[in-house]
Formats: structure tokens, sequence, C-alpha cells
């Protein structure tokens, strides 16, 4: 199975810094890789995603950068600003055999942006 | 344009129910995915539907059924309430059933 876990639990920076979070994952057959932000009792919302193709891509403010080699991806937030702040998971997509395939999320990071 | 929406958005129930959710995937999504979010706990994939058909499941229990309706719409339905079925249930929708797109949740508390 996939296993897919978050080095830090909780992430604390001052506004205007740059923020990164990681992830591991364990497939090596995963291929998609996704970054969502979930705000207090909100669903998760999507940020950017990445292809198992590609080694590193931006958006507005953040870039997502993979390692497939040792199985790693993190979020790059440039200049973090309060509104920010949220939990952030990682969902590493994969199939098996005959399977489809399903996405399989991490715990998730808790960044708390300081004014 | 509309996102995803779910409702209702709080139920409470007492064990040994039986509960439906309901799910309307984003415009021109046609597949639409279950989560089960425990607190302080990421998503975990429940199944994904596709043209009516349960086409991935994952660990959870045949209590855990579902369907899909023409217009791609679903409902999550869960028998037999226990008391850790407690969670947030969310319903994500898709157009190729990877990049899938969350909508607010339903609250599920379990007496």
């Amino acid at each position: 199975g996939e296993n897919v876990g978050l080095h830090l639990p909780t992430l604390s920076v001052q506004e205007g810094d740059n923020s990164i979070i990681n992830c591991a994952y364990s497939n090596s057959a995963s291929d998609y890789f996704i970054w969502y932000k979930q705000e207090s009792g909100k669903g998760p919302q999507f940020i950017i995603d990445i292809r198992s193709n590609m080694d590193k891509r931006q958006g507005q403010r953040v870039t997502v950068l993979l390692n497939k080699t040792v199985k790693h991806l993190s979020l790059q937030i440039a200049a973090t600003q309060p509104g920010d702040s949220a939990v952030y998971f990682c969902a590493v997509w994969a199939a098996g055999g005959t399977s489809y395939g399903k996405l399989t999320f991490g715990q998730g990071t808790i960044l708390t942006v300081h004014p | 344009d509309a996102g995803v929406t779910q409702s209702p958005t709080h139920l409470i129930k007492t064990r040994g129910q039986q509960v439906t959710l309901r799910c309307s995937p984003k415009s021109g999504h046609d597949t639409v995915s279950w989560y089960q979010q425990a607190l302080g706990q990421g998503p975990q994939f429940i199944f994904q539907y596709y043209e009516e058909e349960e086409r991935q499941r994952g660990n959870f229990p045949d209590r855990f059924s579902g369907h899909q309706f023409p217009n791609y719409s679903s409902e999550l339905n869960v028998n037999a309430l226990l008391l850790g079925d407690s969670a947030l249930y969310l319903c994500a929708s898709s157009e190729n059933g990877k990049t899938q797109y969350f909508g607010p949740g339903t609250r599920l508390l379990v007496l």
C-alpha cells in the first residue's frame, strides 16, 4: 500500500517569510501528486499538482518540487501571508495491478503565520 | 459556476441508525469520490463512482455504500452506524478521476 507522511506536524513562520512543507511517499508507482490547503471548517482546496515526469512546477507564490529518487515532494510558499495559515496535505495518486487507482493523503502539516 | 456542493452540512445520529449524504459535482465533472476525515487526520478514500458504477474502493466495510445518478450526483449511505463513524465526510469531483476538487463536507456525529 501507499504510505504518505509529513516530516513535521506543525510549522510556524513570520509574515513575509518563505515556507517549506515536506512530504514523503513510499510507492514508486505513484505518478501524480497534489497539494491541498484546508482551512478550519472547510473542505480541502486544490493548490497545485505535479506529474511524475516533472521535478518542479510553479504557481502563484507556490512551487512544488518532486524528487522521485528519494520519494519526496515539497511545497514552497513565497512571502507567506496570514491568510496562508491552514493545514496542508500532500496527496499521492497510484494505481496497482488491475485497480484504477486512488488518491492517498498524508496526515497534514499545520502552518501558522504570525503577523 | 458552482463548485462541489454537499448536504446536509451537519448531522447527528445514534448508533445503529442509517445515514445518507448527498453530493453534487462541479459542472463538467463526471467522477465522484468520497472520503472520510477523522479529526486531526487526512482524508481516507472510501470509494469512487464513474458512469454510475463503483470504480475503486478503499478499505471500508460493506456498511458503506454509494450510488451515482445519471446527472453525476452521488449519495453515500452508511448503515448500522458506530461511534467511530463520527467524522467529516468529503465529496470530491473530477473529470479525469485524479485531479479532485472537494466540497465543504458533511460533519456527522454519532451518539
